[in-house]
């Protein structure tokens, strides 16, 4: 149980266009859930957090128009990079917890490349 | 402020050698304690947390982890590692009460055979 799937995995862009990343969680009802960005050989940095239902908590340093969250449903959140540029290429990470719990299921991740 | 370190960023071990990855924080209260494993081309997985309760926590794939007040540490550890072993390892506090992990910078491991 407590799975995560992200799609796609990988992705490759054109500057200044948009990509839209998925998140669900399988099989149970997400609650909350969390995207990461990893620079390689690095840890996870905490991107933004999303409630179902709620606008999303952004961290300090993240712009919100450039990284738009939806949770719309307790299955589903997905990340619109906006007008991507080349520094935006990364790893993007989400996570998922259900109600109350303090675990973290993640998803395989995305890699985005802009060119 | 609230932080969390894993002082040794590479560490390497041959196959069947005990291990231990080091995992220290630095909180008003005692968060609660996770050790998550990554794996290339795989997401994080959790091995094992500590919420309260007996000190010493077992885990999957044989791993288990100590968490020492006195310390403030939450050590890894593992008997006899395997090939399979190898990866990055990350140890994560969370507030009781919050919603956030927060990771330490990651240990990456290397299994010599």
């Amino acid at each position: 149980g407590a799975v995560v799937s992200q799609h796609p995995s990988r992705v490759i862009c054109k500057s200044g266009t948009s990509v839209k990343i998925e998140c669900r969680s399988l099989d149970f009802q997400a609650t909350t859930m969390f995207w990461y960005r990893q620079f390689p050989k690095q840890s996870l940095m905490l991107m933004a957090t999303s409630n179902e239902g709620s606008k999303a908590t952004y961290e300090q340093g993240v712009e919100k128009d450039k990284f738009l969250i939806n949770h719309a449903s307790l299955t589903l959140s997905t990340l619109t990079v906006t007008s991507a540029h080349p520094e935006d290429s990364s790893f993007y990470i989400c996570s998922a917890s259900g109600p109350g719990s303090y675990e973290q299921y993640f998803g395989p991740g995305t890699r985005l490349t802009v060119t | 402020a609230q932080s969390v370190t894993q002082p040794d960023i590479h560490i390497t071990v041959s196959e069947g050698a005990s291990l231990e990855l080091r995992c220290n924080y630095s909180y008003g209260a005692t968060p609660y304690l996770f050790w998550y494993v990554q794996s290339p081309g795989q997401g994080l997985q959790l091995l094992l947390k500590y919420f309260s309760g007996d000190t010493l926590v077992q885990g999957i794939k044989g791993f288990e982890a100590e968490f020492k007040r006195s310390q403030s540490s939450f050590n890894l550890r593992k008997p006899s590692v395997h090939w399979s072993d190898a990866a990055e390892y990350f140890c994560a506090p969370i507030i009781q009460g919050a919603q956030k992990l927060v990771f330490g910078q990651g240990t990456r491991l290397t299994i010599n055979p």
